[in-house]
């Protein structure tokens, strides 16, 4: 099965943009959409993007997915970053019955 | 508005079985094409997936877990279950039920989960 890997942890100002990469160690990262998850410590996740770039109801427009062939990489970008912010981030995708997760990405705002 | 909500014994002595119940409130197990799954998380660590099942008892492991590990439902009682025979300490973790939400025949992606119950393997 393929893994994803993510930057341990990224940090930038409020009211910043930052940008978080996910790749995809084999198979095309256009072959299955990617999904980015929120985690605040001590909560479950919450989801933020669904296939590739799509935000369910009630996430902000600051947040925005995209996938990049060429380096066969997602990436999720949280534009005015918000104290509030501050949290991990997984990316998630999958193969036929298999769901894979990546290593999380600590984002800092400070 | 469904809810999930994980039960379950806190501690469990290494070699033993780990089990754990998701209640799920609010709405039925039973609406396909819906998967339910279980997601853990290491203490300081990432998320794993460990496995789903549907409601009509089809289920999905991850391989690396092995054949440790049985997800089952029960449809009359609402509730989904996890079982993990042979524990060790790197079985510690938080354990997550989730919904897997299903549109137009494919995934979309884990849009409800429970709060988490964390399980301790000690003797």
């Amino acid at each position: 099965n393929f893994m994803l890997t993510q930057p341990h942890s990224v940090s930038e100002s409020p009211g910043k943009t930052v940008t978080i990469s996910c790749t995809r160690s084999s198979g095309s990262i256009a072959s299955n959409y990617v999904q980015w998850y929120q985690q605040r410590p001590g909560s479950a996740p919450t989801p933020l993007i669904y296939e590739d770039n799509q935000r369910p109801s009630g996430v902000p427009d600051r947040f925005s997915g995209s996938i990049d062939s060429s380096s066969n990489s997602a990436s999720l970008t949280i534009s005015g970053l918000k104290t509030e912010d501050e949290a991990d981030y997984y990316c998630q995708s999958y193969d036929h019955n298999d769901r894979v997760f990546g290593g999380g990405t600590k984002l800092t705002v400070l | 508005q469904l809810q999930l909500q994980e039960s379950g014994p806190g501690l469990v002595k290494p070699s033993e079985t780990l089990s754990l119940i998701c209640t799920v409130s609010g709405g039925s197990i039973s609406s396909s094409p819906d998967y339910w799954d279980w997601i853990r998380q290491s203490p300081g660590k990432g998320l794993e997936w460990i496995g789903s099942v549907h409601s009509s008892g089809r289920a999905h492991y991850n391989l690396s877990l092995g054949s440790r590990v049985t997800i089952s439902v029960d449809t009359s009682k609402n509730q989904f279950s996890l079982k993990v025979s042979s524990v060790t300490a790197t079985d510690t973790a938080v354990y997550y039920c989730t919904r897997e939400k299903w549109g137009q025949l494919r995934f979309l992606y884990f849009d409800l989960w429970g709060q988490g119950a964390l399980v301790t393997v000690s003797s």
